[in-house]
Parts: C-alpha cells; structure tokens; sequence
C-alpha cells in the first residue's frame, strides 16, 4: 500500500494565481483531511470529509475550496493565491475516528 | 473552545537523558489522545495513542504517556533518548463527542538530542 500520497512536494505560486494540491489514500478510509502547518503553530484543519460527497469546514477555511467525488481522492483548490497561504500542507485520512494517517505534504510559497 | 498546550517550545538533551514532554488540554468530557511525531523533512507518524483503559500507554521506540484525567494532561515520557529521537512531537486530542473525530492539536515541541 501506498498509504496517503500528496502531488506536488514544492510549488511556488504568485499572488493571484490558483492551483489544486492532490491527495490519494488506497486504504478505503472513509474520512480525509488537509491541515496547514505554520512553524510554532501546529496544524490547523482546513477542510475534512466523512465519506464521498461530503465535506464540511475546518478552523481555517477561508481561501480553499475542496470536493470528494471518490473515496479515494481528496484535492484541495487555492483561488486567488495569497502570501498568508504559504504553508506546508498535509492530507491524511482515517478509518472512522481512528487514528490518523498522513501523506509526505506539499510546501507551498506564494509569492 | 477546545485547545491544546505544548508547555516546552524547544527541548535540548544529551543522549541518554531522559525525557518528559508536557500536554494539556481543555475540555472536560470523554477524550482520545495522541502523540505524533514527525521527523526533519518528513510527514507525522502516530507514536502512540489513548482510547481507554489502562492510562499508562506504551508506543513505539520506547515511549510512554501516561492519561491523567485528573489533571486534564497527557505527558509523553522516554527513559534514555537517542539522536534519532530529534524531531518535533504533537500532542493531540479529539473531543469524543465533538465533531466527526477532527483533532485538535498543540503547537509542537521540538526536541533537539545532542550527540
């Protein structure tokens, strides 16, 4: 197994511009997550999903977007790119409320 | 609201020393806790967790935490670290109540083991 896996590890963006982060699990988890990590302030959830088509805001949702056709894919959507959105970002997913995975995470600078 | 705390930022120990790291949290009802660490460079790995019963839990790598309900915390705990062991741990926590099992979690501390 694969586990969780997030495309692309490095991306710079200018401001303005939008892109999609990628996130797969091939573990049939049900629930899924995309957290940002800012040095000193732990993660904070973005968004998260109980199960194809739904999903439901985290603390920090403004400035993304998510959708979850399948079990397995989870894209987050930056619109309109700002410097506040330059993180690390982490996908990861559970069986239920379980403990959770996490995939490698993708370091976004928005310049 | 729910919240966590990481009491030390940064942690700097020879090898060998032994180690606590301080947690607690906020909310009164039924928990689960975590500890996670991640590893320069890497994504977080679970080192151990804590549903129910015995609140003495032991994880991978030697380590340990012990649930005091009491005391609302969940210190993590290792006898004699190693230079491997540098890397950042999380505590988090999960309101069993709450909202589809979203985690809350602390800011981290970093461990730095000195050779």
């Amino acid at each position: 197994n694969a586990g969780v896996t997030q495309t692309p590890k490095f991306r710079i963006l200018k401001i303005g511009q939008s892109m999609t982060l990628q996130c797969a699990q091939d573990m049939n988890h049900n629930y899924m997550y995309w957290y940002r990590q800012d040095p000193g302030m732990g993660l904070k959830l973005i968004y998260y999903s109980v199960g194809a088509g739904i999903t439901d805001k985290g603390e920090v949702p403004n400035g993304y977007n998510v959708s979850r056709s399948t079990t397995e894919d989870f894209p987050l959507r930056l619109e309109l790119a700002a410097p506040s959105q330059t993180s690390v970002y982490f996908c990861a997913s559970s069986y239920a409320r379980d403990e959770q995975y996490f995939g490698p995470g993708t370091r976004l600078t928005v310049t | 609201a729910q919240s966590v705390s990481q009491h030390n930022h940064h942690v700097i120990l020879s090898e060998a020393a032994s180690l606590e790291l301080g947690c607690n949290y906020s909310y009164g009802g039924t928990v689960n806790l975590f500890w996670y660490v991640q590893y320069p460079g890497q994504h977080l790995q679970l080192l151990l967790k804590y549903f129910s019963g015995d609140p003495l839990v032991k994880g991978i790598k030697g380590f340990e935490a012990e649930f005091i309900k009491s005391k609302f915390s969940f210190n993590l705990r290792k006898p004699s670290v190693q230079w491997s062991d540098t890397a950042e741990y999380f505590c988090a926590v999960r309101n069993y109540g709450g909202s589809q099992g979203n985690l809350i979690f602390g800011k981290g501390t970093k461990l730095s083991v000195k050779p």
